[in-house]
């Protein structure tokens, strides 16, 4: 029973198209966070959501829109996607916003813009 | 912008040797994790350091916290090919945020 999934695990798309990726979580966390690893394996923060309210926003191009419906999902939405976005995105999930927090990450999804 | 940098790169060692990651900062983190990551996965947590000096044990592996929470350091004693991995460190900037390292690439052939 996975704890964080996260769909599609694998995607390809054209440049300029818009594509979503979604998350669940069903270990009763407060929090979820998007986070973006590159090719060089740097894993960088870029949305935090804590009861479905926006925490963390880092410098994320507005074209990356989150949307938590409930505090168990954190969907990704991309607008006009660019060659740069290539990456693997993870979705994770802390019990709450707090300093030391165990977080469990999703098993990732590949985004290869073409 | 906070930079963790992690040492060494990669680490191509045989099974039943030594090893030890670096983990460094010029920031002080409230505290620090760290990460291993096989393909094809997330990130799983494998030790929170929190206490400035700290060393926690797991099995073959120890861990440290700089006395000025700045660094930390993992050590491998006798390792094993299931010890091959991506190692993470990553410091908890006291703001609900994680900065993760550079990564460290551990191959531990048989």
């Amino acid at each position: 029973d996975t704890a964080v999934s996260q769909t599609p695990k694998y995607l390809v798309t054209q440049m300029g198209n818009d594509k979503s990726i979604k998350c669940e979580q069903n270990l009763g966390h407060d929090t979820m966070y998007w986070y973006k690893q590159d090719s060089k394996k740097f894993l960088k923060i870029m949305f935090s959501y804590n009861n479905k309210e926006l925490i963390i926003n880092e410098t994320v191009p507005n074209r990356f829109s989150p949307k938590s419906p409930d505090k168990a999902h954190l969907n990704l939405h991309i607008n006009s996607l660019e060659l740069g976005d290539s990456a693997v995105y993870f979705c994770a999930s802390s019990p709450h916003r707090g300093s030391g927090n165990t977080i469990y990450f999703g098993e990732g999804s590949w985004l290869t813009v073409v | 912008t906070q930079l963790l940098e992690q040492s060494p790169q990669f680490l191509s060692i045989q099974e039943g040797e030594n090893l030890t990651v670096y983990c460094n900062s010029s920031s002080v983190f409230s505290s620090l994790q760290w990460y291993r990551q096989e393909p094809g996965e997330g990130p799983v947590l494998l030790v929170t350091v929190v206490t400035g000096g700290e060393v926690k044990k797991l099995k073959r592996l120890t861990f440290q916290f700089g006395d000025a929470r700045k660094d930390s350091s993992l050590h491998i004693t006798a390792a094993q090919p299931g010890d091959t991995g991506l190692y993470l460190c990553a410091g908890d900037t006291g703001f609900q945020k994680l900065v993760f390292g550079t990564g460290t690439r551990l191959l531990v052939s048989p």
